[in-house]
């Protein structure tokens, strides 16, 4: 079966450029997670969706963050603009009880 | 709020035992999982405690005290390739969980 599946794995863009991440949660999983994670930060959730619904979206950082979760086969976290100190590894991961899976992350780079 | 203490950084040697301790504050805590996750790779679960004692998977074990708030991760006839980032979560409300900075465990010959 497969797992959790992001992409872009990379993403290099300029400051100010939209930015869109997707994910697939595996097949079944009923709670998607979008977390960041960089060195001084660690990991950190940003949105979950539980049934494609946004239940807490509080660790958003700010507006120009938005993430959707149209079907259960798939989300997207978009950055408009995007500015430097966005660059982190995004994950995104799914659930269907307790344990939640990652997948491989978006590597994003913002110059 | 929501809090998880665990050490920066540890080493230990190839063939020994290492114990990674992580303390935790957390609300409506339901549970507590450890994850490993190696350089430039996303985080794979390790294990999940909901109740007090001791959990032993192999190699692995994972201890959970509710009452202390309190857990620990326990490696066993290490390998090279357990050396990578050690992650304690505590789990709340609704499946959500608040990591730990992560542990990085170097493991040496």
């Amino acid at each position: 079966d497969a797992g959790v599946i992001q992409s872009p794995r990379h993403e290099v863009t300029e400051m100010g450029q939209e930015v869109t991440l997707r994910c697939k949660p595996i097949s079944g999983h009923n709670s998607l997670f979008w977390y960041r994670q960089t060195m001084m930060r660690g990991l950190e959730l940003l949105i979950y969706f539980n049934n494609n619904v946004p239940i807490d979206d509080s660790g958003m950082p700010e507006d120009r963050f938005s993430a959707k979760m149209p079907n259960a086969s798939f989300s997207t976290l978009k950055i408009q603009p995007s500015e430097p100190r966005d660059s982190a590894v995004y994950f995104c991961a799914s659930s269907l009880v307790e344990t939640q899976y990652f997948g491989p992350g978006t590597r994003l780079l913002v110059l | 709020g929501q809090n998880i203490d665990q050490p920066t950084e540890m080493t230990a040697t190839e063939g020994a035992i290492v114990q990674i301790n992580c303390t935790y504050q957390t609300s409506g805590f339901n549970g507590l999982f450890w994850y490993q996750q190696h350089a430039g790779e996303a985080p794979t679960f390790l294990s999940y405690n909901v109740l007090d004692g001791l959990e032993e998977k192999g190699r692995f074990s994972s201890f959970l005290s509710r009452s202390k708030g309190y857990s620990y991760l326990l490696l066993k006839e290490l390998q090279m390739k357990d050396s990578a980032s050690y992650l304690c979560a505590a789990g709340s409300g609704y499946s959500t969980l608040t990591f730990g900075k992560g542990t990085m465990l170097l493991v040496s010959p």
